[in-house]
């Protein structure tokens, strides 16, 4: 129990273009869920709390104009880079909540 | 600001030893703290979780200790196995813990199990 899927598991995009990214959870409810960015050899960084049926809290020094989170169901969350440029290239990851988070198995974005 | 520290960026162990690696925490008082484990591209994988009020916790041959006083974790794989070797990452709950709170982690330890 307790899968969290991603989708897409990677994507290429060109600098100026959108890119959504889905989380969902599989086997369990979700009010809250989150999403994290990793540069390679750094760690996970918290992006934001996506909160069913309420707004984004996002981190400080996070543009939540940039990265737009929808938690439109128990089971899914969004979570879409607008106006994507080459410095947005990460790896994304969600996670949703119990007291241990179960995390998706991660997005590579590659902008060119 | 809150702050955690993994012991080094890579690890060479002899399979069949036990591997022990270090988190340790600055500016924080956690209600409980996490071990995960990363293979390369991959999510983690939630491990252990350790209660500010527990000394220690076992899982097969997995062990975690947590010194809220020294605010350091130490993480035991005993018996270890090539399969072990993955990156260790160590973290804590940002808020009160109730199920609602991010964590932060550490950059982590990238463990390598030689057989």
């Amino acid at each position: 129990g307790a899968v969290v899927s991603q989708h897409p598991s990677w994507v290429i995009c060109k600098s100026g273009t959108s890119v959504k990214i889905e989380c969902r959870s599989l086997d369990f409810q979700a009010t809250t869920m989150f999403w994290y960015r990793q540069f390679p050899k750094q760690s996970l960084m918290l992006m934001a709390t996506s909160n069913e049926g309420s707004k984004a809290t996002y981190e400080q020094g996070v543009e939540k104009d940039k990265f737009l989170i929808n938690h439109a169901s128990l089971t899914l969350s969004t979570l879409t880079v607008t106006s994507a440029h080459p410095e947005d290239s990460s790896f994304y990851i969600c996670s949703a909540n119990s007291y241990e988070q179960y995390f998706g198995p991660g997005t590579r974005l590659t902008v060119t | 600001s809150q702050k955690i520290e993994q012991n080094s960026e890579a690890l060479n162990i002899q399979e069949g030893k036990t591997a022990t690696l270090t988190c340790n925490y600055t500016n924080y008082s956690p209600a409980y703290l996490q071990w995960y484990r990363q293979d390369p591209g991959r999510g983690p994988v939630f491990l252990l979780l350790i209660r500010e009020n527990e000394k220690e916790k076992r899982k097969e041959r997995l062990k975690v200790t947590f010194d809220t006083t020294l605010k350091q974790s130490l993480f035991h794989i005993t018996a270890s196995q090539p399969a072990d070797s993955a990156t260790y990452l160590c973290a804590l709950v940002r808020g009160a813990g109730g199920g609602a709170d991010g964590l932060t982690f550490g950059k982590g330890t990238h463990l390598i199990i030689q057989p």
